[in-house]
């Protein structure tokens, strides 16, 4: 079982670019979490899938967008980046929304935004 | 304020003594998470607790319902537990977190 894997590892965006990571869930699992950690700070909830609709949302704005496709993998894009969206993003995966279901999370991609 | 507390922000211990990192949370909760994080970002998730305690190794968690407050504890801490701890609430409306900002730990040699 590989885990929950993301992609890339390492990514280098000028402003105004578009960026779009990408998150494989641990098998078994159907729902994904994406969440943003800036240097220093704990973790922010962007956004959850489920059924391959966004069911809950954090405090980001339209900007962060995502998607969920039929096998349960998941993909978030943030459009006109900025150097605040400089931060590790990380993806976490349960099994069934909302139940007492331990997550599990991937390793991170790291965006920098010059 | 913000909903998930933790202290201390920082923490230095030697080798072997005992350590206590608390969280507190306002938020209901459905689950109480701690999770450690490494250098390099990746998030090991440590325990999950909705009451009492449990242990794992060298080290135990306990949460208290009533008063929203939750510890991990390392016994015998060791260089190799150097590592952020976090902990995190897991909403009753769901299974998103909501988290503390974070413990560094370092254990001293």
């Amino acid at each position: 079982d590989a885990g929950v894997t993301q992609s890339p590892t390492h990514l280098i965006k000028t402003r105004g670019q578009q960026v779009t990571l990408r998150c494989s869930p641990k098998s078994g699992h159907d729902t994904v979490s994406w969440y943003q950690q800036a240097l220093g700070q704990g973790p922010q909830f962007i956004f959850q899938y489920y059924e391959e609709e966004e069911r809950q949302r954090g405090n980001f704005p339209d900007r962060f967008s995502g998607h969920q496709f039929p096998n349960y993998s998941s993909e978030l894009n943030v459009n006109a980046l900025l150097l605040g969206d400089s931060a590790l993003y990380l993806c976490a995966s349960s099994f069934r929304l909302g139940s007492y279901n331990e997550q599990f999370f991937g390793p991170g991609t790291r965006l920098t935004v010059l | 304020k913000n909903e998930v507390e933790q202290s201390p922000q920082n923490l230095t211990a030697q080798e072997g003594e005992f350590i206590t990192i608390n969280c507190s949370y306002s938020v209901g909760i459905s689950a109480l998470h701690w999770l450690q994080q490494h250098p390099g970002g990746g998030i090991v998730s440590l325990f999950m607790l909705s009451s009492g305690k449990k242990k794992h190794g060298r080290l135990i968690a306990t949460i208290n319902i009533q008063e929203k407050h939750s510890s991990l504890h390392i016994t015998a801490s060791h260089p190799r537990d150097s590592a952020v701890y976090i902990c995190a609430a897991q909403e009753t409306s769901g299974s998103r977190l909501t988290f503390g900002e974070g413990t560094q730990l370092t254990v001293n040699p």
